[in-house]
């Protein structure tokens, strides 16, 4: 079946612009995860939706970051005035969000702000 | 400050060997999980072991848990080239409601 999907793969834009990455997570999987990763780097967890529930979002850095789920389904994470440290690879995942879960994550966004 | 912690940071062996990765992490988990990276893109999960597990195996990997010690292992054995990727070690942290914690990886080079 399809995997989780992100668009678009790469996106450059100039520092002060609003950038919106998106991710399609795999039918059917109640929880969704944003991650941040610069380069060499570990990742950084950035919100975490599950179901109906308020979504997890205190790993955003600041009030600039802000993200979406709608339908339970797609999910959009919008930087605002962007930053050159914003600059990282954008990783979504999804899963079931169970005691044992298993995330499967999207190939990403790599976004390069000038 | 990173709950998973791996070590070594880098490691380089030749194809045919095995690769020992360690982690360890500071508080209490359901799960512990490895994941693999290339090319600085998306992460495959690998294994799964749960906090009631010691030792688990899947093909060529073998993952341990020593929870007394906080520490996981992952060894591939019989490397191959293909296995040169980054490895990462996540924690399902109790209370943590299934958002896990990721390492900063280890850079896994096998000589072919």
């Amino acid at each position: 079946g399809a995997g989780v999907s992100q668009s678009p793969s790469n996106k450059v834009t100039e520092k002060g612009k609003d950038v919106e990455l998106r991710c399609d997570p795999i039918s059917g999987h109640t929880a969704l995860y944003w991650y941040r990763q610069s380069l060499g780097q570990g990742l950084e967890f950035l919100i975490y939706f599950q179901g109906n529930s308020a979504p997890d979002k205190s790993g955003l850095p600041s009030d600039r970051f802000s993200a979406e789920r709608t339908g339970g389904s797609v999910s959009t994470l919008t930087i605002q005035r962007t930053q050159q440290e914003d600059s990282a690879v954008y990783l979504c995942a999804s899963g079931q969000g169970a005691l044992y879960n298993e995330q499967f994550f999207g190939p990403g966004t790599r976004l390069t702000v000038l | 400050s990173q709950q998973g912690e791996e070590d070594p940071q880098a490691l380089s062996i030749q194809e045919g060997e095995n690769a020992t990765m360690n982690c360890s992490y500071k508080t209490s988990i359901n799960n512990l999980q490895w994941y693999r990276q290339n090319s600085g893109r998306g992460l495959v999960h690998l294994i799964l072991i749960r906090s009631n597990e010691r030792e688990k195996h899947s093909g060529r990997l073998r993952v341990t848990l020593d929870t007394s010690k906080k520490s996981s292992s992952l060894l591939i054995t019989a490397s191959r080239a293909a296995d040169t990727a980054s490895y990462f070690c996540a924690t399902d942290d109790t209370g943590a409601n299934s958002k896990l914690t990721f390492g900063k990886g280890i850079t896994l080079s096998v000589r072919p």
